[in-house]
């Protein structure tokens, strides 16, 4: 169990530019989420997944944002047309189905500037 | 208004001592959840501990303990013997709901920098 990987780790861009974050959950997990977080303050959610189905997405993620699991495996976080606001940390997170307390497995983050 | 809060934007602790990190939310969910996390400079967030609502002991976790006052809504994480490595931002958490599906809405706090000098 290597945990969750997220690659790059620090992303410097131009504005509008497009990015995109990979994210490689720990294998048995089927639940993935994207987080962002901002100097400051706790993650916000985006986006999350089981299995290879999206089942809910943030107000916070616009048009510009879009994510895939196209396998159930790993994911993709993809931002079109950056801009300075989004500059921020982008977290993945995994967990299995079972147990009650349904803890979340993060990675080391994407840390994304945009100038 | 604010469901996680954590009042202590920095703390210091000497090495070897406890020090507590406070957390008061806000619910009216009879059935949710309470996790401390820690996040080092690294980047990754690390799952501490958790407690539910129901849970009638308070959780602990090696060094770690959670110090649950369910009248008063406060769910304070004690470090016992504190480290250098302790020395990172700490984030209270809560899963409003029993049902574990309900962590993609984590509330969370602003977070606890603690700093443990040698």
């Amino acid at each position: 169990d290597t945990g969750v990987s997220q690659d790059p780790r620090h992303k410097i861009t131009k504005r509008g530019q497009n990015v995109t974050f990979r994210c490689d959950p720990i294998s048995e997990h089927n639940r993935l989420y994207w987080y962002r977080q901002t100097l400051g303050q706790g993650p916000e959610f985006l986006t999350y997944f089981q299995n290879e189905a999206q089942l809910e997405k943030s107000r916070l993620l616009s048009d510009r944002f879009s994510a895939e699991r196209p396998k159930g495996s790993f994911s993709t976080l993809e931002i079109q047309r950056t801009e300075q606001g989004d500059s921020a940390m982008y977290l993945c997170a995994s967990r299995a189905v079972q147990g009650v307390t349904g803890e979340l497995f993060f990675g080391e983050g994407s840390r994304l500037t945009v100038l | 208004a604010q469901k996680i809060t954590q009042t202590q934007p920095g703390m210091f602790v000497q090495e070897k001592e406890a020090v507590t990190l406070d957390c008061t939310y806000d619910t009216s969910d009879p059935s949710y959840g309470l996790f401390w996390y820690k996040q080092p400079s690294s980047g990754e967030m690390i799952f501490l501990i958790y407690q539910g609502s129901y849970d009638q002991q308070n959780a602990t976790e090696g060094r770690y303990s959670l110090n649950f006052q369910k009248a008063r809504k406060s769910a304070n994480l004690v470090i016992s013997a504190s480290q250098l490595g302790d020395s990172a931002m700490y984030f209270c958490a809560m899963r409003e709901g029993y049902n574990a599906g309900n962590n993609r809405k984590l509330i969370w706090g602003l977070g606890t920098s603690l700093a443990v000098n040698p």
